[in-house]
């Protein structure tokens, strides 16, 4: 079945400091990926995608993502992080079926920025 | 050119009633998903509606019902309400049943059941 895992539930950074967020995902074919971000009340907003291709993906917000099929996983890296990237990442695998499609989403990290 | 919109934007129930909340897919989408995200969880899907027929369901009891209308608007139906049912409720709506990779998502109505 396809899931998606994201190991850390927290993670605390300094501003400036570089961040990689990690998610590993399992999916019988090649996965559609995906992150997004949520702040606090806010809906969700597509920071990158990858399908095919290059397997390092540029984002909105500086943010970058690789792609790595061996190790099935897709983390999310910022070189220098801001007060205003405090929010909850969501890690996501695009499920195609016959006749439909579906997201299928990790729990979740929270950053928060020390200042 | 308006993105997905839901209403309403908040919404508190009592436990057993019956709730609808709406969603306007993006210009140019024919296809609606709905997800429940509740409090410090990711977004799980409901189901997915395409030419006013439900395509793919989640893991979700029959209170949870959809509708999709020829305008490909979208609503969804929960009944006898439990406070588990509390959450978030996003739509998303993309170009196609395999537009999985341009799936956009709506603000989200906050349901509150007490």
């Amino acid at each position: 079945a396809q899931s998606v895992t994201q190991p850390d539930i927290h993670i605390t950074v300094s501003e400036g400091a570089s961040l990689e967020l990690r998610c590993n995902y399992s999916y019988g074919a090649t996965p559609y990926l995906f992150w997004y971000v949520q702040s606090p009340g806010q809906g969700l907003q597509l920071l990158l995608k990858y399908f095919s291709g290059d397997t390092l993906v540029q984002g909105i917000k500086g943010f970058e993502a690789e792609f790595k099929r061996s190790q099935s996983s897709f983390n999310l890296r910022k070189p220098s992080v801001h007060w205003s990237d405090a929010a909850e990442y969501f890690c996501a695998v695009g499920a195609l079926y016959s006749s439909a499609s579906k997201i299928i989403f990790g729990s979740g990290t929270r950053l928060s920025i020390r200042p | 050119d308006a993105g997905v919109t839901q209403s309403p934007t908040h919404l508190i129930k009592t436990r057993g009633q019956q709730v609808t909340l709406r969603c306007s897919p993006k210009s140019g989408h024919d296809t609606v998903s709905w997800y429940q995200q509740a409090l410090g969880q990711g977004p799980q899907f409901i189901f997915q509606y395409y030419e006013e027929e439900e395509r793919q369901r989640g893991n979700f009891p029959d209170r949870f019902s959809g509708h999709q209308f020829p305008n490909y608007s979208s609503e969804l139906n929960v009944n006898a309400l439990l406070l588990g049912d509390s959450a978030l409720y996003l739509c998303a709506s993309s170009g196609g049943l395999a537009g999985v990779h341009e799936q956009y998502f709506g603000p989200g109505t906050r349901l509150t059941v007490t």
